[in-house]
């Protein structure tokens, strides 16, 4: 079936690179969210969008992180000038419209590893 | 802001019994949506069960129930008849019915269960 897909499944960069994170919705659904989930912790939530419009960016930890989603499909979260402490999985979730009790389907999470 | 408690980083229950995992939260809020996830090593987060505040049906599914307590501001997890494929880590999560704060979900640490053969 066709669940969220996000690429790259792993991506290693040095500190100080920028990267971008990509992420498929499920077809046809209006909302989506990133989260970041440090080694051992639960996902922290990041930004949300309904369609193309961004929400909530309320999480995003500094100015360094950017997300967009020009479509209101797909969607990438982008870092700039990396930092060790940017190293986690970011997890990508989307959810049909209906109410806020809709479920969030998640994606398998991008791991990133800043050296 | 919300918070959500899980106070226990691990449990662990022999096959074909029951296991209860333990979940807090703290909120002004008088109405919202609880969620238990589950996440097997494979790491793709799923939705186990859901509960919304307003309801006093605890909510149900299959060998999964939770046992909400408004009051409290508790919403446990009773897992029956314990199968391997229950072991992953367990996140409970809350969501504003406003959008006040975070639209997004604010999770616990987890819980990781053991199920023992």
């Amino acid at each position: 079936g066709a669940g969220v897909s996000q690429s790259p499944r792993y991506k290693v960069a040095k500190r100080g690179q920028d990267v971008a994170l990509r992420c498929d919705p499920i077809s046809g659904h209006v909302s989506l969210f990133w989260y970041q989930q440090a080694l051992g912790q639960g996902p922290e939530f990041l930004t949300y969008f309904q369609n193309e419009a961004q929400l909530d960016k309320s999480g995003l930890p500094s100015d360094r992180f950017f997300a967009e989603r020009p479509e209101g499909s797909v969607s990438t979260l982008k870092i700039q000038r990396t930092q060790q402490e940017d190293s986690a999985v970011y997890l990508c979730a989307s959810s049909d419209a209906g109410g806020r009790n809709q479920p969030q389907h998640f994606g398998d999470g991008t791991r990133l590893s800043i050296l | 802001a919300q918070t959500v408690t899980q106070s226990q980083p691990e449990m662990s229950v022999q096959e074909a019994e029951t296991v209860t995992l333990s979940c807090t939260y703290d909120t002004s809020e008088s109405d919202y949506y609880l969620f238990w996830y589950k996440q097997p090593p494979s790491r793709q987060m799923i939705l186990v069960i859901r509960q919304e505040a307003y309801k006093q049906q605890n909510a149900t599914e299959n060998r999964f129930s939770v046992n909400f307590q408004k009051a409290a501001k508790s919403f446990s997890l009773k897992i029956s008849d314990s199968q391997l494929g229950d072991a992953a880590m367990y996140f409970c999560a809350y969501r504003s019915v406003s959008g006040g704060g975070a639209d997004g979900l604010t999770f616990g640490k987890g819980t990781h269960l053991i199920i023992q053969p």
